[in-house]
């Protein structure tokens, strides 16, 4: 089967960086997604590694470890607006289509 | 560009009455996802369209459930009879194609709650 770990929450000041971990398992290896999910809303797309290293996008980065079967979402200079949701997700399969979503990581960002 | 748009936002029904959640993906987007997020836990696929055609529909829990999309276009979900572990946040989710860098758009759900 595959599976996808991450923290179930994580607490942070703004202003602060933190590091949300994603440790997966899977039968095949196509790449690591991030996914952002506000309270009510919609998951929205933040990043995608298929190969190792660091992918910067802004505030947000995104490392992979392929080796390591690891990835990680740093968000830099938190803001009281990135209280949300976390979700690591991997493809399925080489055909793209289904996701395989980790649990959610819920971030608190406090003044 | 209007996003992926889901109807109703929220639906609370009795056991073993039916529901029909409705999903307007991105238009030309071919590709049409359904997940469900039960309380707290991983969001789980449920299945894919291309166009009309059913893609995948591994992750459909058992027969109470049906998924349609007629045309290619918008996509409904009916549960029926529901039951109370039916209630969760369910999903729709759209791409251009299928491809495993695709980012996928995702609607923000129908929160189905059964009593």
């Amino acid at each position: 089967g595959q599976s996808l770990e991450q923290p179930s929450e994580v607490t942070a000041v703004e202003g602060a960086i933190v590091q949300i971990n994603c440790t997966y398992q899977t039968s095949g290896f196509y790449g690591l997604s991030w996914y952002q999910q506000h309270d009510g809303g919609a998951p929205t797309f933040l990043s995608y590694n298929a190969l190792d290293g660091l992918e910067e996008t802004g505030r947000f980065s995104s490392f992979l470890s392929r080796s390591d079967s690891y990835g990680y979402l740093l968000l830099q200079e938190l803001q009281m607006k990135d209280s949300a949701s976390y979700f690591c997700a991997v493809p399925f399969n080489n055909q793209g289509g289904k996701l395989i979503f980790g649990q959610g990581t819920e971030l608190s960002v406090k003044p | 560009e209007a996003g992926v748009t889901q109807f109703p936002s929220h639906s609370v029904i009795e056991k073993g009455q039916t529901v029909t959640l409705r999903c307007d993906p991105i238009s030309g987007h071919d590709n049409l996802y359904w997940y469900r997020r039960v309380m707290g836990k991983e969001i789980k696929f449920l299945l894919h369209f291309v166009k009309e055609s059913k893609q995948d529909e591994s992750g459909m829990p058992n027969n109470r459930f049906l998924a349609e999309r007629t045309g290619g276009t918008y996509s409904t979900l009916k549960v029926q009879p529901a039951e109370l572990e039916d209630s969760g946040v369910y999903f729709c989710a759209s791409s251009q194609d299928g491809a495993q860098n695709t980012e996928a758009f995702f609607g923000q759900g129908t929160r189905l709650t059964v009593v």
